[in-house]
């Protein structure tokens, strides 16, 4: 079955402690992305990549990092995350820039005390 | 930089009433593409009809269809015989063709439909 999973689904930690939350495809698909989706922001991007070793920032990079060494793996970390991180986070992957086929992940809950 | 709105954060409909959500979008390209998303109470986001600038013809996907309107730079979502399953957020999003790789998503339109 073609999916994006991500892992956890709901995380609550504390200040500080770095995280990193997993995202896989198993499309082949080449372009990966993050958002967060915060009430009455809609979702905001995060870091995109459109192939293996090749990263971009998007609107929101500030606290977060990325990494592209396999394709089908595209992880987000918070080096030291921070309240203002509390956010619903999403990976989505799309087949290329046809836009066609785009699949979304199911979503991570980050809780940051 | 370009941005996507959506002008109305809550609707309502009738079961099996049609209803139409409304976004525009500012952009100086002349080609690209335009996305509606449709998020139900499982958080799941799943992509409901998709738009390329460069056709002149609205996309139509069964009881979903759009009226893009490029000069005017509009984007509505046209939901005919509304459902229950319908009850959802709606977000619209903008990419740039070709040398695009930045999706810009609008705030979202909550929508429900009542039996």
């Amino acid at each position: 079955e073609a999916q994006v999973t991500q892992n956890p689904r709901y995380l609550i930690t504390v200040t500080g402690k770095k995280l990193t939350v997993t995202c896989s495809q198993n499309m082949n698909h080449e372009y990966m992305s993050w958002y967060r989706q915060d009430p009455g922001l809609g979702l905001r991007q995060i870091y995109y990549s459109m192939n293996v070793e090749v990263t971009d920032k998007g609107d929101v990079p500030e606290g977060y990092k990325v990494s592209r060494k396999e394709k089908r793996n595209f992880p987000l970390i918070l080096e030291s995350p921070s309240p203002n991180q509390t956010s619903l986070y999403f990976c989505a992957s799309i087949r290329d820039r046809g836009y066609n086929e785009q699949f979304f992940g199911p979503g991570t809950r980050l809780t940051v005390l | 930089a370009q941005t996507v709105t959506q002008s109305q954060p809550e609707m309502s409909v009738q079961e099996a009433e049609t209803v139409t959500l409304s976004c525009t979008y500012d952009t100086s390209e002349n080609n690209y593409y335009l996305f509606w998303y449709k998020q139900p109470p499982s958080r799941q986001m799943i992509l409901v009809i998709r738009q390329e600038a460069y056709k002149q013809q609205n996309a139509t996907e069964n009881r979903f269809s759009v009226n893009f309107q490029k000069a005017a730079k509009s984007f509505s979502l046209k939901i005919s015989d509304s459902q229950l399953g319908d009850t959802a957020m709606y977000f619209c999003a903008f990419i740039r063709a070709n040398t695009g790789n930045q999706f810009y998503f609008g705030t979202g339109t909550s929508l429900t439909v009542i039996p």
